[in-house]
C-alpha cells in the first residue's frame, strides 16, 4: 500500500521561530511536492523536486526553502515563521514513469499554527 | 499559464442521488491531464479520477464518471447514487508538464463542498 507520511499532523510554533516539516514516501518517487492550502485558495505549490538533491520554486515559495537529501524524503523549512504562514501544509509524490497515469499521492497534511 | 475554474462554493444532495461537480478549465496546451481529488474533513487527499486530453472516451471509476466536453474545457465530476461518506471537499486539478526532467505538476482549482443529506 502507497504510503506518503508527515511528521506532525498539528504542530504550533512562535513567530521567528525555524520551522521544519518532513515528509517521507515508499513508493520510490521520483516527483515531491509541498502544498500549502488556505480556505477558498485551493492548494498552491510552494516547491517541488524532481530527483535528490533538485528543486524548483512553485508559484508560492517566499520565506520557504526546501531539502531533498534522499530520494525518499522532502523536508520544508520556515526560515522564520510568520503568522501569515499558518496554514494547512500537504506533501505529496509521484512517479515520472512515462505513459503512466501517475497521479500525486498525499500526506495526510501538517496544520501549522503560527503565534 | 493554466487556470482551473470551480464555481460552486458548496452543493447540498439527497443521498442515493446523482450530483455533478463542475469544473472550467484553460490551458493552450494540446496534451494535459486532468484530476479530481476527495478531501473528507480528515483532510487527506484522495485521488477518485483521471482525464487525458487525448483520451476519446470519458473517464470512469465505479460511482464516479468525468463528463469531459474538449471544446468546451470542462470537466465535470459526476458522483452517482450519492452515499453519506461522499461529504467531502473536491477539487479538480490539472496537470502541467514542465521542461525540467520530464517532471509535472499539478495546478487545482479552489475546490467546493459537497454534502450529502440522509
Amino acid at each position: 500500500d502507497v504510503k506518503v507520511t508527515q511528521s506532525s499532523r498539528y504542530l504550533v510554533k512562535r513567530t521567528g521561530e525555524k520551522v521544519f516539516l518532513e515528509c517521507v514516501q515508499d513508493m520510490d518517487h521520483e516527483n515531491m511536492f509541498w502544498y500549502r492550502q488556505d480556505p477558498g485558495l485551493g492548494l498552491r505549490l510552494i516547491y517541488f523536486s524532481y530527483d535528490v538533491k533538485m528543486k524548483e520554486k512553485g508559484d508560492i515559495p517566499e520565506g520557504y526553502s526546501v531539502s531533498r537529501e534522499k530520494k525518499e524524503r522532502f523536508s520544508l523549512i520556515l526560515e522564520s515563521a510568520s503568522t501569515n504562514q499558518t496554514s494547512m501544509y500537504l506533501c505529496a509524490s509521484s512517479s515520472l514513469l512515462a505513459g503512466v497515469v501517475y497521479e500525486q499521492y498525499f500526506g495526510p497534511g501538517t496544520r501549522l499554527t503560527v503565534t | 499559464a493554466q487556470k482551473i475554474t470551480q464555481t460552486q462554493p458548496g452543493m447540498f444532495v439527497q443521498e442515493k442521488e446523482a450530483v455533478t461537480l463542475d469544473c472550467t478549465y484553460d490551458t493552450s496546451d494540446q496534451s494535459y491531464g486532468l484530476f479530481w481529488y476527495k478531501q473528507p474533513s480528515s483532510g487527506e487527499m484522495i485521488f477518485l479520477i483521471y482525464q487525458g486530453s487525448y483520451d476519446e472516451q470519458n473517464a470512469t471509476e465505479g460511482r464516479y464518471s468525468l463528463n469531459f466536453q474538449k471544446a468546451r474545457k470542462s470537466a465535470n465530476l459526476v458522483i452517482s447514487a450519492s452515499q453519506l461518506g461522499d461529504s467531502a471537499m473536491y477539487f479538480c486539478a490539472m496537470r502541467e508538464e514542465l521542461a525540467q526532467g520530464g517532471s509535472e505538476k499539478l495546478v487545482f482549482g479552489k475546490g467546493m463542498k459537497l454534502t450529502v443529506n440522509p
